[in-house]
């Protein structure tokens, strides 16, 4: 089956930890995405990715870093440096950048104490 | 920046009562994309309109892009309860979301 996979479903954390959230799709797809959703708002763009090797900044990238080392896989780190890092986080991945419907994972929420 | 604005917010209706939820840009759209997002899930992909007043149905969902595309809206006829969940509009090629429209139905 083709799809994209986010593990863990949830996630606890202490504050002042980094914290990995990982990415993978078997889609054969260029472009990946990071974006944050809080309760009751849209989704934010944290970093996007349009080929291997190369990502870019969204809207709140601060206190997040990312990778693309392979197509497939796209993790994201929260560093202890993001203030408010609880939240639903939401991979999404698509043919190209732009004009290609995105398709996402199941998300993984992160809560940290 | 380009902004998406969607309206309402929340929108609360007995089963059967129509629905509809409003997206506006500040700037034209190239494209503008429609996503559902049940409760406890993530988004799904429901459609695309490309063209200057294109109109999409999907079974008792009408999706309508402006004449200018700056504006979108989706309408849900005879709402049932599995339509409950969040609408997301996304425009541009760099498709920027929407705040989206919270759905909720009561039987």
């Amino acid at each position: 089956d083709g799809g994209i996979t986010q593990s863990p479903k949830y996630l606890f954390r202490k504050e002042g930890q980094n914290v990995t959230l990982s990415c993978e799709q078997n889609l054969n797809h260029d472009a990946m995405y990071w974006y944050r959703q809080d309760p009751g708002q849209g989704l934010r763009l944290i970093y996007y990715s349009q080929i291997v090797n190369d990502f870019q900044k969204g809207d709140i990238a601060e206190g997040y870093s990312v990778s693309r080392e392979k197509k497939e896989s796209f993790p994201l780190t929260v560093t202890s440096a993001q203030k408010n890092p609880t939240a639903f986080y939401l991979c999404a991945s698509s043919v190209d950048r732009e004009g290609y419907e995105q398709y996402f994972g199941p998300g993984t929420r992160l809560t940290v104490t | 920046g380009q902004q998406v604005m969607q309206i309402p917010q929340y929108q609360h209706v007995q089963e059967g009562e129509d629905f509809t939820t409003y997206c506006n840009s500040s700037t034209t759209l190239s494209n503008i994309q429609w996503y559902k997002q049940r409760p406890g899930g993530h988004p799904v992909f429901l459609i695309q309109l490309v063209k200057s007043g294109e109109v999409k149905k999907q079974k008792r969902l009408t999706f309508q892009f402006g004449e200018a595309k700056k504006n979108s809206s989706l309408h849900i006829t005879a709402t049932q309860t599995t339509d409950v969940g969040t609408y997301f509009c996304a425009g541009g090629g760099k498709l920027i979301f929407g705040q989206g429209t919270e759905l909720s139905v009561k039987p």
